[in-house]
């Protein structure tokens, strides 16, 4: 089946600094997307979603992006936090469930 | 707040055994999604239940197999335990007249041995 999937595992980034994280998509029937944060031991964590009718949304310090044309979502955290690391999932929604890339793990720099 | 309630938090069965995982949705939810997450894996859906009923379901075999209850809680049942079938299985509730807003629990750490 389609699936959706991250063009990077590892970013590393400085504490600070902006973090982005891109994800490819192929399912052109998906209506809704979603990016998760899941740490060690936890379920995923919503971040912020958006649906195919736009193409940007803000949330706080997080920004969604989705390109349709090219099928790419991208998530960018602004002023990155030692807190913010963790495995990152963008994730796509069409018929009833979620399809899950393989996670981004971000790693904020001291 | 009553968010997703996942139990037990950890299991580990032999392999050939039976496993019954369960799941509590957030209040107000009606509609529960089971997934299962490999390790350094992003999660799979394996089905969700809604109205007591499978409505849909993943690329999963018949050895795993659900049940939603009146109070919309669930539960995931696994025969047949295979070594590959240890992962996080997780629970994911949403309310069906909206269609997306999952919530997802903690997770099910399910260890064969």
């Amino acid at each position: 089946g389609e699936s959706v999937g991250l063009h990077l595992p590892t970013l590393s980034v400085q504490e600070g600094d902006n973090s982005i994280i891109n994800c490819a998509y192929s399912n052109s029937a998906s209506d809704y997307f979603i990016w998760y944060k899941q740490e060690s031991g936890k379920g995923p964590q919503f971040i912020i979603d958006i649906r195919s009718n736009m193409d940007k949304r803000q949330g706080q310090r997080v920004t969604v992006l989705l390109n349709k044309t090219v099928k790419h979502l991208s998530l960018q955290i602004a002023a990155t936090q030692p807190g913010d690391s963790a495995v990152y999932f963008c994730a796509e929604s069409a018929a009833r469930q979620l399809t899950f890339g393989s996670g981004t793990q971000l790693t904020v720099l001291p | 707040d009553a968010g997703v309630t996942q139990s037990p938090t950890h299991l580990i069965k032999t392999r050939g055994q039976q496993v019954t995982l369960r799941c509590s949705p957030k209040s107000g939810h009606d509609t529960v999604s089971w997934y299962q997450q490999a390790l350094g894996q992003g999660p799979q859906f394996i089905f969700q239940y809604y109205e007591e009923e499978e409505r849909q379901r993943g690329n999963f075999p018949d050895r795993f197999s659900g049940h939603q209850f009146p109070n919309y809680s669930s539960e995931l049942n696994v025969n047949a335990l295979l070594l590959g079938d240890s992962a996080l299985y997780l629970c994911a509730s949403s309310l069906a007249q909206v269609g997306y807003g999952y919530t997802f629990g903690s997770g099910t750490r399910l260890t064969v041995v």
